[in-house]
């Protein structure tokens, strides 16, 4: 079975400029979550999506959204970058809701300059 | 408010010899429970879960945990450490009605030849 791939690997972008990410979930899972983690940090959960639906949604502001697609794949944006955006950005998949296991990918190293 | 603690920054611990890294949560209801290790640049690579049963979790790579519901304790343990454990350690717990994994802020482990 295929794992999580997230897409691109590395990013640099401006204040100011709106970014998306990109999360291809595991095979056979329907739930996508995102994390921001920090350097030096654990990870901060930012929202989870269920079949296409957002169900959870930690401590960060609107200008950070999100999609899932019904291939259960996912996006997640940032508008109006500030520079404490940067971080490791990271996908987790899981079966229905994540109860039992988390799968994630390598993350999406982003930069704001 | 949920929450995870783990009271190291670091770990040191010569090959060979038992280890032990150190976790403890605050949670209402019932903890799911995880243990994921991150190497460096690389996403987390999922150890062991415990979600109900026996208290003593056997995960990938040799680890195990003990959940300790007197404590609110769950730390990871592996009886023979090799120099390839070295890595960051990180701890997750959610409740079982909600979605979000709260996390610790990591452990280095250093296994040193």
């Amino acid at each position: 079975e295929t794992g999580v791939t997230q897409s691109p690997t590395h990013l640099i972008k401006t204040r100011g400029q709106q970014v998306t990410l990109r999360c291809s979930s595991q095979s056979g899972h329907n739930t996508v979550s995102w994390y921001q983690q920090a350097l030096g940090q654990g990870p901060q959960f930012i929202f989870q999506y269920y079949r296409e639906e957002e169900n959870g949604r930690g401590n960060f502001p609107p200008r950070f959204s999100g999609l899932q697609f019904p291939n259960y794949s996912s996006e997640l944006n940032v508008n109006a970058l500030e520079l404490d955006d940067s971080a490791l950005y990271l996908c987790a998949s899981s079966r229905d809701g994540g109860g039992y296991g988390y799968t994630f990918g390598s993350g999406t190293r982003l930069t704001v300059v | 408010a949920q929450s995870v603690a783990q009271p190291e920054d670091q770990v040191n611990v010569a090959e060979g010899n038992p280890l032990t890294v150190k976790c403890t949560y605050s949670v209402s209801g019932n903890p799911y429970l995880f243990w994921y290790v991150q190497y460096p640049n690389r996403g987390l690579q999922f150890l062991l879960k415990y979600i109900t049963g026996d208290n003593l979790v056997k995960g990938s790579y040799g680890f195990e945990a003990e959940f300790n519901k007197s404590q609110t304790s769950f730390h990871l343990k592996k009886p023979s450490a090799l120099v390839s454990d070295s890595a960051l350690y990180f701890c997750a717990v959610r409740r079982d009605s909600n979605y979000q994994l709260i996390w610790g802020a990591g452990t280095k482990l250093i296994i040193k030849p």
